[in-house]
């Protein structure tokens, strides 16, 4: 069965600081893999999209960048955090059709002091 | 930029009360909507993947409609258990475009 990881659990970063949250999905082969995000009070928002390996494709401009080295490996990374970053951060996974129903993991808790 | 409306934000019910909420999206480049129900301190679950103008589907209790051509899906939920409490999310995807998610539904069940 397919299991999808995410860490860490919770963060509490200062301003300015750097951000590296990690992503991972076992027992599939080239899934499409998402990142999300939940601000305080909104719903979920799409911040980057991947359909393979270094393909990526960002749906909002931000101060957040995503990488994808390995099949099952997605990394949402910043180089200073903003406060605006703070928030909920979901990585989800679909077959590979985008229509097709997502998976998601259990969430970081990112909160930017 | 697309918008998804979800409606109402919130509602509280009776256990055994049935009860039913609507998310509305562009009614054109429809590709496919999702439902999914995000419980306290879980991950969002899929519930249906919806593609075609009149479909419904079922799982156990809880049904779904979708209506392309004016844009509006309803999820209904049969005889409310205080398991069923949860935010209640629909995700629309336009063909050639990613998903964008409405802000959700809140339902609480009143044992």
């Amino acid at each position: 069965s397919q299991t999808i990881h995410q860490w860490p659990a919770t963060l509490v970063q200062p301003v300015g600081s750097p951000l590296s949250l990690e992503c991972t999905v076992e027992g599939t082969s080239n899934p499409n893999l998402y990142w999300y995000r939940q601000a305080a009070g909104r719903g979920l928002q799409l911040l980057f999209y991947s359909v393979g390996i270094g393909q990526i494709s960002s749906e909002v401009p931000q101060n957040l960048s995503a990488s994808r080295p390995q099949d099952r490996q997605f990394i949402l990374s910043s180089k200073k955090l903003l406060l605006s970053d703070s928030g909920f951060y979901l990585c989800a996974w679909s077959e590979n059709l985008q229509v097709n129903e997502q998976f998601f993991g259990p969430g970081t808790r990112l909160t930017v002091l | 930029i697309l918008n998804v409306e979800q409606s109402p934000q919130s509602l509280h019910v009776q256990e055994g009360d049935s009860t039913n909420f609507t998310c509305s999206f562009p009614s054109s480049n429809f590709y496919a909507l999702h439902w999914y129900r995000w419980e306290t301190a879980k991950s969002p679950e899929a519930l249906f993947v919806m593609t075609l103008n009149g479909d419904e589907k079922k799982k156990g209790r809880i049904s779904a409609t979708l209506n392309t051509k004016e844009g509006y899906s309803y999820l209904y939920i049969k005889g409310s258990q205080p398991e069923d409490s949860a935010t209640y999310l629909c995700a629309f995807l336009p063909y050639g475009q990613n998903f964008v998610f409405g802000p959700g539904t809140r339902l609480s069940v009143l044992p």
